[in-house]
Protein backbone atom coordinates (compact mmCIF):
# COMPACT_ATOMS: atom_id res chain seq x y z
CA UNK A 1 0.00 0.00 0.00
CA UNK A 2 1.99 3.34 -1.49
CA UNK A 3 -0.75 6.01 -0.19
CA UNK A 4 -0.14 9.32 -1.52
CA UNK A 5 3.03 8.94 -4.60
CA UNK A 6 4.27 12.18 -5.88
CA UNK A 7 6.93 12.29 -8.82
CA UNK A 8 9.16 14.03 -9.59
CA UNK A 9 10.72 14.26 -5.82
CA UNK A 10 13.27 16.92 -7.08
CA UNK A 11 13.11 19.37 -10.11
CA UNK A 12 15.06 22.47 -11.42
CA UNK A 13 13.53 24.44 -13.88
CA UNK A 14 14.31 27.89 -15.98
CA UNK A 15 12.42 30.78 -15.89
CA UNK A 16 9.25 30.34 -18.54
CA UNK A 17 9.75 26.72 -18.66
CA UNK A 18 6.54 23.94 -18.22
CA UNK A 19 6.26 21.48 -15.82
CA UNK A 20 3.37 18.96 -14.63
CA UNK A 21 3.81 17.29 -11.16
CA UNK A 22 1.76 14.27 -10.82
CA UNK A 23 0.22 12.36 -8.05
CA UNK A 24 -1.52 9.49 -7.16
CA UNK A 25 -3.37 7.53 -4.38
CA UNK A 26 -4.40 4.49 -4.08
CA UNK A 27 -6.41 4.57 -0.66
CA UNK A 28 -9.56 4.94 -2.50
CA UNK A 29 -10.11 8.89 -1.37
CA UNK A 30 -12.39 10.88 -3.08
CA UNK A 31 -10.29 14.45 -2.27
CA UNK A 32 -6.85 15.54 -3.28
CA UNK A 33 -4.96 18.69 -2.53
CA UNK A 34 -2.12 20.34 -3.73
CA UNK A 35 -0.11 22.60 -1.13
CA UNK A 36 3.08 24.64 -1.64
CA UNK A 37 5.44 25.02 1.80
CA UNK A 38 7.84 27.91 1.19
CA UNK A 39 11.14 27.57 3.54
CA UNK A 40 10.02 27.97 7.26
CA UNK A 41 6.55 28.64 6.46
CA UNK A 42 3.33 26.77 6.69
CA UNK A 43 1.25 25.25 3.88
CA UNK A 44 -0.82 26.82 1.37
CA UNK A 45 -3.86 25.47 -0.50
CA UNK A 46 -3.04 26.04 -3.92
CA UNK A 47 -6.04 23.93 -5.53
CA UNK A 48 -8.21 20.72 -4.41
CA UNK A 49 -10.81 18.04 -5.97
CA UNK A 50 -13.25 17.80 -3.62
CA UNK A 51 -14.48 14.48 -6.23
CA UNK A 52 -13.67 13.17 -10.04
CA UNK A 53 -14.94 15.76 -12.19
CA UNK A 54 -14.77 19.35 -9.68
CA UNK A 55 -11.44 21.23 -8.84
CA UNK A 56 -11.56 24.32 -7.05
CA UNK A 57 -8.97 27.31 -6.37
CA UNK A 58 -7.61 27.82 -2.79
CA UNK A 59 -5.59 30.26 -1.35
CA UNK A 60 -2.69 30.82 -3.64
CA UNK A 61 -3.74 29.76 -7.31
CA UNK A 62 -2.62 31.58 -9.69
CA UNK A 63 0.21 30.41 -12.14
CA UNK A 64 -1.38 27.19 -11.59
CA UNK A 65 -3.82 24.65 -13.29
CA UNK A 66 -4.78 21.17 -12.18
CA UNK A 67 -6.69 18.63 -13.56
CA UNK A 68 -8.28 15.34 -11.91
CA UNK A 69 -7.40 12.85 -14.44
CA UNK A 70 -9.43 9.96 -12.31
CA UNK A 71 -10.17 9.04 -8.80
CA UNK A 72 -6.99 8.42 -8.11
CA UNK A 73 -4.77 11.15 -9.85
CA UNK A 74 -4.20 14.73 -9.93
CA UNK A 75 -2.02 16.55 -11.10
CA UNK A 76 0.09 20.45 -11.15
CA UNK A 77 0.88 21.99 -13.88
CA UNK A 78 3.50 24.81 -14.01
CA UNK A 79 2.67 26.85 -17.64
CA UNK A 80 5.31 29.29 -17.29
CA UNK A 81 7.69 28.76 -14.24
CA UNK A 82 8.53 31.74 -12.31
CA UNK A 83 11.07 32.37 -9.29
CA UNK A 84 8.60 32.64 -6.98
CA UNK A 85 6.93 29.75 -7.61
CA UNK A 86 10.59 27.52 -6.22
CA UNK A 87 9.05 25.84 -3.27
CA UNK A 88 8.40 22.19 -1.86
CA UNK A 89 4.72 20.67 -3.14
CA UNK A 90 2.71 18.65 -1.07
CA UNK A 91 0.06 16.38 -2.82
CA UNK A 92 -2.92 14.92 -0.24
CA UNK A 93 -5.49 12.64 0.07
CA UNK A 94 -8.40 11.80 2.45
CA UNK A 95 -11.93 10.71 2.87
CA UNK A 96 -14.74 12.68 1.61
CA UNK A 97 -16.76 15.29 4.22
CA UNK A 98 -15.97 13.30 7.33
CA UNK A 99 -16.19 15.08 10.56
CA UNK A 100 -12.65 14.06 11.41
CA UNK A 101 -10.61 15.06 7.92
CA UNK A 102 -7.32 13.48 8.11
CA UNK A 103 -4.86 14.54 5.43
CA UNK A 104 -2.36 12.22 3.75
CA UNK A 105 0.49 13.71 2.30
CA UNK A 106 3.35 12.41 -0.40
CA UNK A 107 6.85 13.17 0.01
CA UNK A 108 6.90 16.29 -2.04
CA UNK A 109 8.45 17.59 -4.88
CA UNK A 110 11.44 20.29 -4.71
CA UNK A 111 10.99 22.56 -7.41
CA UNK A 112 13.78 25.42 -8.02
CA UNK A 113 13.10 28.27 -10.63
CA UNK A 114 15.91 29.99 -11.74
CA UNK B 1 -9.93 34.88 5.58
CA UNK B 2 -8.34 32.44 7.64
CA UNK B 3 -5.28 33.38 10.24
CA UNK B 4 -3.39 31.22 12.76
CA UNK B 5 -1.35 32.29 14.79
CA UNK B 6 1.03 29.42 16.99
CA UNK B 7 4.97 30.16 18.26
CA UNK B 8 7.59 29.75 16.20
CA UNK B 9 10.10 28.07 17.92
CA UNK B 10 10.19 25.93 21.31
CA UNK B 11 13.22 24.25 23.08
CA UNK B 12 13.17 22.01 25.86
CA UNK B 13 15.01 18.68 27.20
CA UNK B 14 14.24 15.03 27.01
CA UNK B 15 11.18 13.83 29.14
CA UNK B 16 9.87 17.61 29.74
CA UNK B 17 6.33 18.25 29.12
CA UNK B 18 6.05 21.45 25.78
CA UNK B 19 2.60 23.17 24.99
CA UNK B 20 2.02 24.68 21.79
CA UNK B 21 -0.93 27.31 21.88
CA UNK B 22 -2.53 28.17 18.32
CA UNK B 23 -5.47 30.77 18.04
CA UNK B 24 -7.35 31.30 14.69
CA UNK B 25 -9.64 33.77 13.41
CA UNK B 26 -12.02 32.21 10.80
CA UNK B 27 -15.04 32.92 8.25
CA UNK B 28 -15.97 29.03 9.19
CA UNK B 29 -14.81 26.19 11.46
CA UNK B 30 -15.48 22.34 11.74
CA UNK B 31 -12.02 21.59 14.12
CA UNK B 32 -8.72 21.92 14.49
CA UNK B 33 -5.85 19.82 13.77
CA UNK B 34 -2.05 19.15 14.47
CA UNK B 35 0.50 17.53 11.97
CA UNK B 36 4.11 16.81 12.85
CA UNK B 37 6.63 17.42 10.27
CA UNK B 38 9.94 16.47 10.47
CA UNK B 39 12.95 18.02 8.54
CA UNK B 40 12.90 17.21 4.65
CA UNK B 41 9.56 15.10 5.88
CA UNK B 42 6.01 15.16 4.82
CA UNK B 43 3.10 16.29 7.43
CA UNK B 44 1.75 13.24 9.52
CA UNK B 45 -1.56 13.34 11.72
CA UNK B 46 -1.64 13.96 14.70
CA UNK B 47 -5.15 14.79 16.26
CA UNK B 48 -8.27 16.52 14.96
CA UNK B 49 -10.71 18.22 17.43
CA UNK B 50 -14.41 18.86 16.52
CA UNK B 51 -15.41 19.51 19.62
CA UNK B 52 -14.36 21.50 23.18
CA UNK B 53 -12.20 19.65 25.49
CA UNK B 54 -9.15 17.42 25.75
CA UNK B 55 -8.59 14.53 23.09
CA UNK B 56 -5.67 12.66 24.07
CA UNK B 57 -3.58 9.99 21.86
CA UNK B 58 -0.34 8.30 23.78
CA UNK B 59 1.94 10.85 24.80
CA UNK B 60 0.47 13.47 22.81
CA UNK B 61 -2.34 15.24 23.62
CA UNK B 62 -4.95 17.96 22.10
CA UNK B 63 -7.06 20.92 23.56
CA UNK B 64 -9.94 22.84 21.79
CA UNK B 65 -12.01 25.53 22.84
CA UNK B 66 -14.38 26.83 20.02
CA UNK B 67 -15.54 30.27 22.13
CA UNK B 68 -12.09 31.32 22.85
CA UNK B 69 -10.93 30.61 19.42
CA UNK B 70 -7.83 28.72 20.90
CA UNK B 71 -6.35 25.15 20.73
CA UNK B 72 -3.15 23.52 21.88
CA UNK B 73 -0.80 20.80 21.43
CA UNK B 74 0.47 18.84 24.37
CA UNK B 75 3.52 16.48 24.05
CA UNK B 76 4.43 14.97 27.03
CA UNK B 77 7.81 12.81 28.25
CA UNK B 78 9.72 14.24 25.15
CA UNK B 79 12.02 12.49 23.71
CA UNK B 80 14.55 13.70 20.95
CA UNK B 81 12.71 11.83 17.87
CA UNK B 82 10.08 14.29 18.77
CA UNK B 83 11.88 17.11 17.24
CA UNK B 84 10.41 18.42 14.47
CA UNK B 85 8.25 20.87 13.06
CA UNK B 86 4.44 21.04 14.58
CA UNK B 87 1.28 22.45 12.40
CA UNK B 88 -1.85 23.70 13.66
CA UNK B 89 -5.03 23.39 11.05
CA UNK B 90 -8.41 24.57 11.09
CA UNK B 91 -10.76 22.61 9.01
CA UNK B 92 -13.02 25.10 6.16
CA UNK B 93 -15.38 22.40 5.14
CA UNK B 94 -16.97 23.16 1.75
CA UNK B 95 -19.68 22.09 -0.57
CA UNK B 96 -18.64 21.72 -4.26
CA UNK B 97 -20.67 20.67 -7.05
CA UNK B 98 -19.50 19.22 -10.74
CA UNK B 99 -20.42 17.02 -13.19
CA UNK B 100 -23.92 16.03 -11.65
CA UNK B 101 -22.16 15.31 -8.12
CA UNK B 102 -22.99 16.84 -5.22
CA UNK B 103 -19.67 16.06 -3.18
CA UNK B 104 -17.86 17.86 -0.10
CA UNK B 105 -14.31 18.71 0.59
CA UNK B 106 -12.34 19.99 3.80
CA UNK B 107 -10.06 22.69 2.71
CA UNK B 108 -7.02 22.93 5.60
CA UNK B 109 -5.96 26.14 6.58
CA UNK B 110 -1.99 25.83 8.46
CA UNK B 111 -0.48 28.06 10.79
CA UNK B 112 2.67 28.83 10.27
CA UNK B 113 4.29 25.73 12.45
CA UNK B 114 6.34 25.47 15.87
CA UNK B 115 9.57 24.05 15.62
CA UNK B 116 9.99 22.14 18.78
CA UNK B 117 13.73 21.63 19.89
CA UNK B 118 14.17 18.81 22.35
CA UNK B 119 17.59 18.79 23.76
CA UNK B 120 19.31 15.76 25.93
Amino acid sequence: NAGVTQTPKFQVLKTGQSMTLQCAQDMNHNSMYWYRQDPGMGLRLIYYSASEGTTDKGEVPNGYNVSRLNKREFSLRLESAAPSQTSVYFCASSEVAGTNEKLFFGSGTQLSVL
Amino acid sequence: GQSLEQPSEVTAVEGAIVQINCTYQTSGFYGLSWYQQHDGGAPTFLSYNALDGLEETGRFSSFLSRSDSYGYLLLQELQMKDSASYFCAVDDYKLSFGAGIKAAGNKLTFGGGTRVLVKP
